[in-house]
């Protein structure tokens, strides 16, 4: 299957602050979603972007198919972005195979 | 905006027990998916199923477990004699074909069902 790759495992900001995170796909795909996984546990769609560059409020993601990786912005960092942001990617077969997830603490 | 919803939000269960887990797709979407998640672990593919059967499973998907669309609306996951290991976040999906009647090719996710075996 797919392999997928999530960095930095952890990132801890300061509110405000800007930050990117990266996710690696080993092969090519046709749909990749960015998930935001708050504290009670529910898995929120960020992303729905196999290609291109799509923006949503302080959120921004930029998926290169052709070089396999996709990065998420997030600018002005609020408390409320804490959480495990995960990627997921498939190719033609629907199911979505997750990466490991990057956990990112926000400070007021 | 339409959402998957999932039923209980908790459940607990003696080991060897079985288990319904309920969910409730996106009314134009066609595909269904379970994941699971267990503690501090990345979200696992369970199981997707298109047209009234399954399309694709892992192999954690063996024997224990089943999915059924008993109705128009609902679609669930039986865990039979379930074992510690069992215990997990379930979550439910689904999306739309891609094209023509539900062209929602994105994975919309409930909020999940905390599975604990005691």
């Amino acid at each position: 299957g797919i392999q997928v790759e999530q960095s930095p495992p952890d990132l801890i900001l300061q509110e405000g602050a800007n930050s990117t995170l990266r996710c690696n796909f080993s092969d090519s795909v046709n749909n990749l979603q960015w998930f935001h996984q708050n504290p009670w546990g529910q898995l929120i769609n960020l992303f729905y972007i196999p290609s291109g560059t799509k923006q949503n409020g302080r959120l921004s993601a930029t998926t290169v198919a052709t070089e396999r990786y996709s990065l998420l912005y997030i600018s002005s960092s609020q408390t409320t972005d804490s959480g495990v942001y995960f990627c997921a990617v498939s190719f033609n077969d629907y199911k979505l195979s997750f990466g490991a997830g990057t956990t990112v603490t926000v400070r007021a | 905006e339409p959402e998957v919803t999932q039923t209980p939000s908790h459940q607990v269960t003696q080991m060897g027990q079985e288990v319904i887990l309920r969910c409730v797709p996106i009314s134009n979407h066609l595909y269904f998916y379970w994941y699971r998640q267990i503690l501090g672990q990345k979200v696992e593919f369970l199981v997707s199923f298109y047209n009234n059967e399954i399309s694709e499973k892992s192999e954690i998907f063996d024997d224990q477990f089943s999915v059924e669309r008993p109705d128009g609306s609902n679609f669930t996951l039986k865990i039979r004699s379930t074992k510690l290991e069992d215990s997990a976040m379930y979550f439910c999906a689904s999306s739309g074909p891609g094209v023509g009647y539900s062209k929602d090719p994105a994975q919309h996710f409930g909020d999940g069902t905390r599975l604990s075996i005691l």
